[in-house]
């Protein structure tokens, strides 16, 4: 069965805290990416990478950044964490399109 | 105005009740896919479409082009099919990247 992996369901990290949410995909998939989800506003791309090293802003980068070293890994760092990254967050890969289960971030 | 519209954005329906959910998008795109959501998080791809008609199950997926609209339907609904549904529009063929709709909730009534 293939799968998505998010290292964590659920996180609480302090205000000012460098943040690492990761992803691991176990497909061989080019893509990869990262949304948030929040009530009201849906899902909203935050960084997308298409290979190696290689990585695209989204709508909404600003608070972020990733790292693709290796194929199967994508990583979202928030370099110092803020309350309004309160979210869920979720990776997906393509082609075709999965989504690993979301890691519901609080940060206070 | 959002590039891409649901409607409803809630839905109750009895059990057995024929199912539609719509989407309208205002850009180009290259394909469509209906999402589904079940309370938790995780998001399962129910159909990719970029033309006519698909149908797995209860489950059936249309799309017109160049009315720029889609619907899902589910026939004969039961309680798991409870869930979020979502439309994402895919806009340049080749890096996948989604813009999606704000979801409908349906709920299925025993």
């Amino acid at each position: 069965d293939v799968k998505v992996t998010q290292s964590s369901r659920y996180l609480v990290k302090r205000t000012g805290e460098k943040v690492f949410l990761e992803c691991v995909q176990d497909m061989d998939h080019e893509n990869m990416f990262w949304y948030r989800q929040d009530p009201g506003l849906g899902l909203r791309l935050i960084y997308f990478s298409y290979d190696v090293k290689m990585k695209e802003k989204g709508d909404i980068p600003e608070g972020y950044s990733v790292s693709r070293e290796k194929k199967e890994r994508f990583s979202l760092i928030l370099e110092s964490a803020s309350t309004n990254q309160t979210s869920m967050y979720l990776c997906a890969s393509s082609a075709p399109l999965h989504f690993g289960n979301g890691t519901r971030l609080t940060v206070t | 105005k959002n590039e891409v519209e649901q409607s409803p954005q809630n839905l109750t329906a009895q059990e057995g009740e024929f199912i539609t959910i719509n989407c309208s998008y205002s850009v180009g795109i290259s394909a469509l896919h209906w999402l589904q959501q079940h309370p938790g998080g995780g998001i399962v791809s129910l159909f990719m479409l970029s033309s006519g008609k698909k149908k797995h199950g209860r489950l059936i997926a249309t799309i017109n082009i160049q009315e720029k609209h889609s619907s899902l339907h589910i026939t004969a609904s039961h309680p798991r099919d409870s869930a979020v549904y979502i439309c994402a529009v895919i806009r340049d063929f080749g890096n996948e990247k989604l813009t999606f709709g704000t979801g409908t909730r349906l709920t299925i009534i025993p």
